[in-house]
């Protein structure tokens, strides 16, 4: 079936330094890939998304770059901000139908920590 | 109120209790989802609705019952949980089209606390 795998974190950074979160993932087809943020005592936000090969995802000064050849999506950012820190979720949907239906598979989630 | 509200937002109950979650979405969606947060665990997906009606019951313990009246709503009726069954319940809702790049809109969660 289905999977997402993330790095494990907890990821601690400073102010200004750039960020990588390392996704992969295993799918049947063509699976659309996203990032979704959960910053504290909130839902999940869809941070960006990307729906077919070499397609870039970009919202917020974050990018991730759908790579078929190596199966990933990673999340990069140049110059992370306190206002950053927050749980990171990678995701898939297949695009098979029948109990697939709407279905999201998360990665863990990655904790990412911005000090000034 | 605008996106996808959840109440309570935090609920603590005994085992012998019965209590329920409530879900409601202001987007016009036809689709509506609970998702359970465990620690250190990858969200699960545990019941999807579209268009009021059930399509996938991710082997979820029957002490857990959904129902959803109307493209609005969801319920998540509980009784008799169990400590492990302890987490973040999440909601969420998406206009389901037939493509499969639909954004799922995410409530805040019910933080639930079973003693």
């Amino acid at each position: 079936g289905d999977s997402v795998t993330q790095m494990e974190g907890p990821v601690t950074l400073s102010e200004e330094a750039f960020l990588t979160i390392n996704c992969t993932y295993t799918a049947t087809g063509y699976p659309s890939l996203f990032w979704y943020v959960q910053y504290p005592g909130e839902g999940l936000q869809l941070l960006l998304k990307a729906t077919k090969a070499d397609d870039k995802g970009s919202n917020k000064g974050f990018e991730a770059t759908y790579r078929k050849e190596t199966t990933s999506f990673h999340l990069e950012k140049g110059s992370v901000q306190v206002s950053d820190s927050a749980v990171y979720f990678c995701a898939l949907r297949g695009r098979a139908g029948g109990t697939s239906y709407g279905k999201l598979t998360f990665g863990q989630g990655t904790i990412l920590t911005v000090h000034p | 109120e605008t996106g996808v509200t959840q109440t309570p937002r935090h609920l603590v109950m005994g085992m012998t209790n019965k209590k329920s979650l409530k879900c409601e979405q202001h987007l016009g969606h036809n689709a509506m989802y609970w998702y359970k947060q465990s620690a250190k665990k990858p969200l699960e997906l545990m019941f999807v609705y579209s268009l009021e009606e059930r399509v996938e019951n991710n082997s979820v313990p029957s002490r857990f019952s959904p129902e959803c009246p109307n493209s609005s709503h969801l319920f998540l009726h509980l009784h008799t949980l169990q400590p492990e069954d302890s987490a973040l319940y999440l909601c969420a809702s998406s206009q389901e089209e037939g493509d499969p790049w639909e954004t799922q809109y995410f409530g805040p969660g019910t933080r639930l606390l079973v003693l």
